[in-house]
């Protein structure tokens, strides 16, 4: 198993492009999730999926859009990037909501916005 | 929402000794994980450890639920257990794993 993939691993942008960042796993996980991991910070929930079609918004939502039409794929959409939005992108699946079991999280995409 | 502090935010320490982590949380959970993050940024899941005790290994982990806390023992510490380890929670009736802001681990030879 590959287990969970992202790509690209690394971006680069200017302030109003938009991009979607790519997450797949193979492990048939129902549960999907983005996160965004800061300098010196612990990671914040962006998105979350709980199977295909369903999806809800975590911490930090704002500038993202995502949409899980199969359940192996989760992309994330950045509608018009900001600087703000400078950081490293992590996806995770598990089993289930991350309430009872382990999260595995992909390899991470570095994103900057100038 | 629930709040995770873990500690120390940094430890710097020399090759073979032990150390111990500390995460607190504020509200009850049905789950927490630690995970480690290598210095490539890779994060590792270490343990699943809501309650309980667990061993794998030079690593232990240890969860009070009652207490609202979890510890994460490392003995004889080597190089390449340096990096940065977090304490993640999801509270119970959420779907959200919330987690800390870190304990940066170095390890010198």
């Amino acid at each position: 198993n590959a287990g969970v993939t992202q790509t690209p691993k690394f971006q680069v942008l200017k302030t109003g492009q938009s991009m979607t960042l790519q997450c797949a796993q193979d492990m048939n996980h129902e549960y999907m999730s983005w996160y965004r991991q800061d300098p010196g910070m612990g990671l914040r929930l962006i998105h979350y999926s709980v199977g295909a079609g369903i999806t809800d918004q975590g911490e930090v939502p704002n500038g993202y859009n995502v949409s899980r039409s199969t359940t192996e794929d989760f992309p994330l959409r950045l509608l018009s990037a900001a600087p703000s939005q400078t950081s490293v992108y992590f996806c995770a699946s598990s089993w289930t909501g991350g309430y009872a079991d382990t999260q595995y999280f992909g390899p991470g995409t570095r994103l900057t916005v100038l | 929402g629930i709040q995770v502090e873990q500690s120390p935010p940094d430890l710097i320490l020399q090759e073979g000794a032990n150390s111990t982590l500390r995460c607190n949380f504020s509200d009850s959970v049905n789950n927490l994980q630690w995970f480690h993050q290598n210095p490539w940024g890779q994060l590792i899941n270490l343990f699943y450890i809501p309650s309980g005790t667990k061993q794998n290994g030079r690593l232990s982990a240890t969860t009070v639920a009652t207490e609202r806390y979890s510890l994460l023992y490392i003995s004889s510490s080597q190089t390449t257990d340096s990096g940065v380890y977090f304490c993640a929670v999801n509270r119970k009736g959420a779907q959200k794993l919330v987690f800390g802001q870190g304990t940066r681990l170095t390890i010198n030879p």
